[in-house]
C-alpha cells in the first residue's frame, strides 16, 4: 500500500521562508510524477506545483510562480515544496499527491497524504 | 488559465436517487477532466479519470462522461456515505486548475 506523509508545515511570519518534505512508501516512486496541492481552510483545493518521475519538468501555479520550488530525491522517495516570500494567502493545508503518470501533466491525482498545515501571519 | 465551472454549488436528494453534476470548461479540454470526492477532515479521492474511466475500487455507480467543455459526473442511486464535496479537475493546460466544488447532502 502506498503511503504519502507531509511534513514541515509550521506558523512563519509574511516574507520568510519554509519547506515541506514529503515522504513515499510502498510504491516505486522513482517512476512517478508528483504534486503539491493546497487548500486553504474552507475552500477548494488548489493546485501548487507539479514534477516530472525524473525531476526533466515543473509546473507551477500562477500564485505562486517566482516564489516555490519543487524537487524531489528518488533515492530517499522524498519531494520538497521550497516557499520563499510567503504571504497569509498561502495560508493552507499543504498535500502531497503522487500522479497517475511519469509526467506530472498526466493530472490524475490517485494519492494523496493528509497534509501538513502551513499557518502565515 | 481554464476556468472550471461546477453546478450546481449544492445539491440534496434522497437516498437512492440519480444525482449528476455539470462542469463546464472555459476551453476545449479533450477528456482532460478527472473528478474528486473530498469528506470532511480527508483529503480528496479520485474517483474518476479521463472523463469516464472509474478508478480503481471506486463503486460502480459512480459515472462520468463529457468531452470537449462539457463533462456530466453521476450518482446513480445516491447513498449515504456519498455526501461530500465533489470536485471536477482539468490537465489539459498547465497550471492544472480545479472547479468550485458542489456539496452533495442526503434529504
Amino acid at each position: 500500500e502506498v503511503q504519502v506523509v507531509e511534513s514541515g508545515g509550521a506558523p512563519v511570519q509574511p516574507g520568510r521562508s519554509l519547506r515541506l518534505s514529503c515522504a513515499v512508501s510502498g510504491s516505486r516512486f522513482y517512476e512517478y510524477g508528483m504534486h503539491w496541492v493546497r487548500q486553504a481552510p474552507g475552500k477548494g483545493p488548489e493546485w501548487v506545483a507539479g514534477i516530472s518521475w525524473n525531476s526533466g519538468e515543473t509546473g507551477y501555479g500562477d500564485s505562486v510562480k517566482g516564489r516555490f520550488i519543487i524537487s524531489r530525491d528518488n533515492a530517499k522517495n522524498s519531494l520538497y515544496l521550497q516557499m520563499y516570500s510567503l504571504r497569509s494567502e498561502d495560508t493552507a493545508l499543504y498535500f502531497c499527491v503522487k500522479d497517475q503518470g511519469s509526467s506530472f501533466t498526466s493530472g490524475a491525482f490517485d494519492i494523496w497524504g493528509q497534509g501538513t498545515m502551513v499557518a502565515v501571519s | 488559465d481554464i476556468q472550471l465551472t461546477q453546478s450546481p454549488s449544492s445539491l440534496s436528494a434522497s437516498v437512492g436517487h440519480r444525482v449528476t453534476i455539470t462542469c463546464q470548461a472555459s476551453q476545449h479540454t479533450s477528456n482532460s477532466i478527472n473528478w474528486y470526492q473530498q469528506k470532511p477532515g480527508k483529503p480528496p479521492k479520485l474517483l474518476i479519470y479521463d472523463a469516464s474511466n472509474l478508478n480503481v475500487g471506486v463503486p460502480s455507480r459512480f459515472f462520468g462522461g463529457g468531452f470537449g467543455t462539457e463533462f456530466t459526473f453521476t450518482i446513480n442511486s445516491l447513498q449515504p456515505e456519498d455526501v461530500a464535496m465533489y470536485y471536477c479537475q482539468q490537465y489539459a493546460l498547465l497550471p492544472l486548475t480545479f472547479g468550485g466544488g458542489t456539496k452533495v447532502e442526503i434529504e
